[in-house]
């Protein structure tokens, strides 16, 4: 799996939105981008993945840049509940599906009232 | 919205003793882990389980360590003689069988603690 560079700690005024960057310069083109979340040592949460185009769910957007050796995590109006270990880990999925999910250390988001 | 779901929450043991951590996946999916997080680490594999089989484990799971599947529902980690060393959070995840993507549900956790 491609390394990622993540900042070590963020900080978001509540309401506004967190903009998570992530750079994955060594990206291979059938590797994709997924970010999951842990709140205070719970189980991480799956947020969003994609491939190459942007992504948008309930919870998040994902912008992939064209190169694909970047991308972003937008939470639209972080809450204090967003506060949360944020980890971007790039994954190369074989068909049968069954992976490891590599941790690292991720971006520490402290979302300020 | 099913989840993963872990029991107990809480696990405290003497070293030395054998533990049962156990993990209800989601129910339509295939494919089971386990994960640890030593307090202040980072989350680290130990094994994956499809089809009644290890399908990879990591160096983390020794000869102490056990998978098993004994029903249609629950998905167990065996520590046969715990180690000071094994106080963690141990996560259970599961997918279901994807064609090109795979994401893996997490559970809650079970904080063992070994004295």
């Amino acid at each position: 799996d491609a390394k990622t560079t993540q900042p070590t700690s963020m900080d978001c005024a509540e309401g506004r939105a967190a903009n998570l960057p992530c750079n994955h310069s060594t990206i291979s083109g059938n590797e994709y981008v997924y970010w999951y979340r842990q709140i205070h040592s719970q189980g991480p949460q799956y947020i969003i993945h994609g491939l190459k185009n942007n992504e948008t769910n309930e919870m998040a957007s994902l912008i992939i840049t064209e190169d694909r050796k970047s991308s972003t995590l937008i939470l639209p109006h972080a809450t204090l509940r967003d506060t949360a270990v944020y980890y971007c880990i790039v994954r190369f999925l074989l068909s049968g599906g069954y992976q490891k999910v590599t941790f690292g250390t991720g971006t520490k988001l402290q979302v300020i009232p | 919205e099913p989840e993963v779901t872990q029991t107990p929450s809480h696990q405290v043991t003497q070293m030395g003793q054998e533990v049962i951590l156990r993990c209800v996946p989601i129910s339509n999916h295939l494919y089971f882990y386990w994960y640890r997080q030593i307090l202040g680490q980072k989350v680290e594999f130990l094994v994956s389980f499809y089809n009644n089989e290890i399908s990879e484990k990591s160096e983390i799971f020794d000869d102490q360590f056990s998978v098993e599947r004994p029903d249609g529902s629950n998905f167990t980690l065996k520590i046969r003689s715990t180690k000071l060393e094994d106080s963690a959070m141990y996560f259970c995840a599961s997918s279901r069988q994807g064609y090109g993507t795979d994401t893996q549900y997490f559970g809650p956790g079970t904080r063992l603690t070994v004295l």
